[in-house]
């Protein structure tokens, strides 16, 4: 099945600074989505974005689906943005609707 | 946006017995919904993918038998864990996919076996 590796896996920032976290697959996809899971365990979706680039506030996202990676752009960090990322995807060959879910990048945000 | 709840949002069982969790769109319909399981800062791991009216299609390595999924509308899926052990103790997740293909996911269950 496709692989989706994220890095890094874990990041610590200091409030205020900037950062760019990495997803990349190993086959064509029709559906990528990154989540931010907060402490309580809720996904929260942040893009849906299987190609293209799309912003929203101080979060942005890049996919170059021909060379399969996937970017997540995060400026002037809070500590409210800590918790876990998640990139995921949906292989174009298989027929399979579900997603496939990278390992994560933990990001602390200190104050 | 799109929300997804998921009912209980924890729950403490005995070995032995069943526990039903249940997932709802709340404010759209959804002809697939998927049930997956993390641990502990692990990664999510597909369980089954539900289809309404017809049945699920479980993941290799997941009992059937074990984890009963029913889609019986375009609004609800539930899981229920039958003959619960404490190695079934994990956080339940669900997701429903949308008309545009984009998946939102529950807030999750906390299921503890003792």
């Amino acid at each position: 099945g496709i692989q989706v590796e994220q890095s890094p896996p874990d990041l610590i920032l200091q409030e205020g600074a900037n950062s760019t976290l990495r997803c990349n697959f190993s086959d064509s996809v029709n559906n990528l989505q990154w989540f931010h899971q907060n402490p309580w365990g809720q996904l929260i979706n942040l893009f849906y974005i299987p190609s293209g680039t799309k912003q929203n506030g101080r979060l942005s996202a890049t996919t170059v689906a021909t060379e399969r990676y996937s970017l997540l752009y995060i400026s002037s960090s809070q500590t409210t943005d800590s918790g876990v990322y998640f990139c995921a995807v949906r292989a174009v060959d298989t027929g399979r609707r579900a997603l496939t879910f990278g390992s994560g990048t933990r990001l602390q945000v200190q104050p | 946006g799109a929300v997804v709840s998921q009912h209980p949002s924890w729950v403490i069982c005995k070995s032995g017995t069943s526990v039903k969790i249940e997932c709802r769109s709340l404010d759209f319909q959804a002809t697939t919904m998927f049930w997956y399981r993390q641990f502990p800062k692990q990664s999510l791991m597909l369980m089954a993918t539900s289809n309404e009216g017809s049945k699920a299609t479980y993941e290799q390595g997941v009992e059937k038998d074990k984890f009963l999924i029913n889609h019986a509308s375009l609004t609800l899926s539930t899981l229920t864990v039958t003959s619960a052990h404490p190695e079934d103790s994990s956080f339940y997740i669900c997701s429903a996919e949308s008309s545009s293909y984009e998946q939102y996911f529950g807030p999750g269950t906390r299921l503890t076996v003792t």
